[in-house]
């Protein structure tokens, strides 16, 4: 099946600071990307979907200014977390969108804020 | 997209069947039945999806009631490493316009014991 990468894997950072995470689609491209968090024993919440080429769309209450993404190329989305805090510690998953519709899943990101 | 209901829980003998079922009872006719599941730290796994029709792969069968209003995913000889938890999501047809994103309920979390 298709392969969705994200990087890193697991990160630790000081609180402010601004980490970036990317979602990779190894073998086929995605103009669909989408962005999930989920809390520890709690589900996945998507937080917003990105489109190559385009301003990402957030869902409800998630902080655009806060959680920046960027989709520039068919095969890469990137998501920065700005200025960092603890209540930012979270597992981050991305899935990206074929040319079918089908949805595939990276592997997620463990961030933690000091 | 239509909500489902799921058990939070269930326990499954190594070497059996689980058996997990889901209602949807809002579903709507263009709508499928999805199950994914999510072990322990990792991103979303797709297992089997269906419309009306009972479907099987080699990860699953999937049984769906004439009415469409519940559906059953079987994991006919579970084994340890099928611990996780399983999403049940109801979405339109992946090639939709709008059937683009998953939205994660809470799942079933599936113990699967020696």
């Amino acid at each position: 099946g298709a392969v969705v990468s994200q990087h890193p894997s697991r990160v630790i950072c000081k609180s402010g600071t601004s980490v970036k995470i990317e979602c990779r689609s190894l073998d086929f491209q995605a103009t669909t990307m989408f962005w999930y968090r989920q809390f520890p024993k709690q589900s996945l919440m998507l937080m917003a979907t990105s489109n190559e080429g385009s301003k990402a769309t957030y869902e409800q209450g998630v902080e655009k200014d806060k959680f920046l993404i960027n989709h520039a190329s068919l095969t890469l989305s990137t998501l920065t977390v700005t200025s960092a805090h603890p209540e930012d510690s979270s597992f981050y998953i991305c899935s990206a969108r074929d040319s079918l519709g089908e949805l595939f899943f990276g592997e997620g990101s463990r961030l933690t804020v000091l | 997209d239509a909500k489902t209901t799921q058990p939070t829980s269930m326990d499954c003998a190594e070497g059996r069947a689980a058996n997990l079922p889901c209602n949807h009872s809002t579903i709507s006719g263009n709508e499928y039945v999805y199950w994914y599941r999510q072990i322990h730290s990792q991103g979303p796994q797709y297992i089997i999806h269906g419309l009306k029709n009972n479907e099987t792969n080699e990860m699953a069968s999937l049984i769906i009631t004439e009415d469409r209003k519940s559906s059953t995913l079987i994991l006919p000889h579970a084994t340890l490493r099928d611990t996780a938890v399983y999403y049940c999501i109801v979405r339109v047809a992946a090639l939709s316009a709008y059937g683009n994103k998953l939205v994660f309920g809470a799942g079933t979390i599936l113990r699967v014991k020696s």
